[in-house]
């Protein structure tokens, strides 16, 4: 089955203390992204990889890192997560062709930062 | 800059009413354009996408939508909402040059009444 997979599902952490949440795909996506989605915001876009080794700042990048070392994962970071990180997590994979870029979506990760 | 605007926040609709949800983008290039759904608790799920062609297109569960080139809008339809519509809906477009990211509307949360 195509999936994008993220674990956590609800991760509740205290202020400074390093953790990764995982996405791993299995539809040999080139691009993969990750968002927090916030009420009223939407969903902003932290960081997105067109192809491994190719990662770049999306629209709300602080505090977060990501690696693409495998095409299939694609690892959010947080070295030092603050309060204003609280937020719903979603990773999404996609092809890079014309016709093609429909974005399949994780379960998504309810972060909690106390 | 690029930009997607849904103008409706919060919309409450009884059983049986037509729903329109409006969508409006800034971009100068060509665009794939989507709407998404999220029902409580739930992951971004398609609903219905655009890439060419007929700018009248059908989605699932009965909805539809309409690509507007010159007005630079996707209204999202549905002739008659059922409570299980309750969701909220973004839409997103996604440039088909270059870096291919998506940037999604703020969402729009339908509830409907029974």
């Amino acid at each position: 089955e195509a999936q994008v997979t993220q674990n956590p599902r609800y991760l509740i952490t205290v202020t400074g203390k390093k953790l990764t949440v995982t996405c791993s795909q299995n539809m040999n996506h080139e691009y993969m992204s990750w968002y927090r989605q916030d009420p009223g915001l939407g969903l902003r876009q932290i960081y997105y990889s067109m192809n491994v080794e190719v990662t770049d700042k999306g629209d709300v990048p602080e505090g977060y890192k990501v690696s693409r070392k495998e095409k299939r994962n694609f690892p959010l970071i947080l070295e030092s997560p603050s309060p204003n990180q609280t937020s719903l997590y979603f990773c999404a994979s996609s092809l890079r062709r014309r016709e093609s870029t429909e974005a399949f979506f994780g379960q998504g990760t309810r972060l909690t930062v106390v | 800059a690029q930009s997607v605007s849904q103008h409706n926040h919060h919309v409450i609709l009884s059983e049986a009413a037509s729903l329109e949800l409006g969508c409006n983008y800034s971009y100068g290039g060509t665009v794939n354009l989507f709407w998404y759904v999220q029902y409580p608790g739930q992951h971004l799920q398609l609903l219905l996408k655009y890439f060419s062609g007929d700018p009248l297109v059908k989605g699932i569960k009965g909805f539809e939508a309409e690509f507007i080139k010159s007005k630079f809008s996707f209204n999202l339809r549905k002739p008659s909402v059922q409570w299980s519509d309750t969701a909220e809906y973004f839409c997103a477009v996604n440039p088909t040059s270059g870096t291919y990211k998506y940037i999604f509307g703020t969402g729009t949360r339908l509830k409907v009444l029974a």
